[in-house]
């Protein structure tokens, strides 16, 4: 079983909808958890960290985490064209000193 | 938001060349600095962890005599290819992090090593 598991995708959703991005870890010791959007040629950015059980919203983008069930999830409301690009999921390890990146969901949002 | 520098962003070079790659944290002191590979249409892969002061540690299958890492500074990370051949050509990117900064990792904007 990997540590961090994502759907490859691609994930295709029209403009306007909300898309959604799973994830599921192994290590239940992890605590915080970061998502990075990465363009296609280009190194990954931070959208949004979550560190407690329940919904984080911040702007378009809202987490999601249940740690009882090593889940969390990132929601992208009224998705646009520019919001096309591979999602990572990395829960930070269990020294806390070290992200394990999920391979990524490719999101593809049509005009 | 926390900044990471890397230098060159791209790099041409003949087989057999040595090439240093420089990863800098602009406006925080970098505890731990990280070192990633990255092949065409595949996920990241780490190659070290470095800590400012000490040797890198690798990941299995990276080869340190290979892949040098010097972390010379809580801002200033290096990663040298030596002797580098085309199955090097790669996306290699840098992260950095601190426990200031809730161990978040920020990411260089990455170099690109194309070896001839």
């Amino acid at each position: 079983q990997k540590e961090v598991e994502q759907n490859s995708g691609p994930l295709s959703v029209p403009e306007g909808a909300i898309a959604s991005l799973n994830c599921t870890y192994s290590d239940r010791v992890s605590q915080s958890f970061f998502w990075y959007r990465q363009y296609s040629g280009k190194s990954p950015e931070l959208i949004m960290s979550i560190y407690s059980n329940g919904d984080k919203e911040d702007g378009r983008f809202t987490a999601q985490l249940n740690k009882a069930s090593q889940y969390v999830s990132l929601l992208i409301r009224d998705s646009q064209p520019s919001d096309s690009a591979t999602y990572l999921c990395a829960p930070l390890n269990n020294a806390g000193n070290m992200l394990t990146f999920g391979g990524g969901t490719r999101l593809m949002v049509k005009p | 938001g926390a900044v990471v520098s890397q230098h060159p962003s791209w790099v041409i070079c003949k087989s057999g060349t040595s090439v240093k790659i420089e990863c800098r944290s602009l406006d925080f002191q970098a505890t731990t600095m990280f070192w990633y590979r990255q092949f065409p249409k595949q996920s990241l892969m780490l190659m070290a962890t470095s800590n400012e002061g000490s040797k890198a540690t690798y990941e299995q299958g990276v080869e340190k005599d290979k892949f040098l890492i010097n972390h010379a500074s809580l801002t200033l990370s290096t990663l040298t290819v030596t002797s580098a051949h085309p199955e090097d050509s790669s996306f290699y990117i840098c992260s950095a992090s601190d426990r200031g900064l809730g161990e978040t990792q920020y990411f260089g904007p990455g170099t690109r090593l194309l070896v001839l």
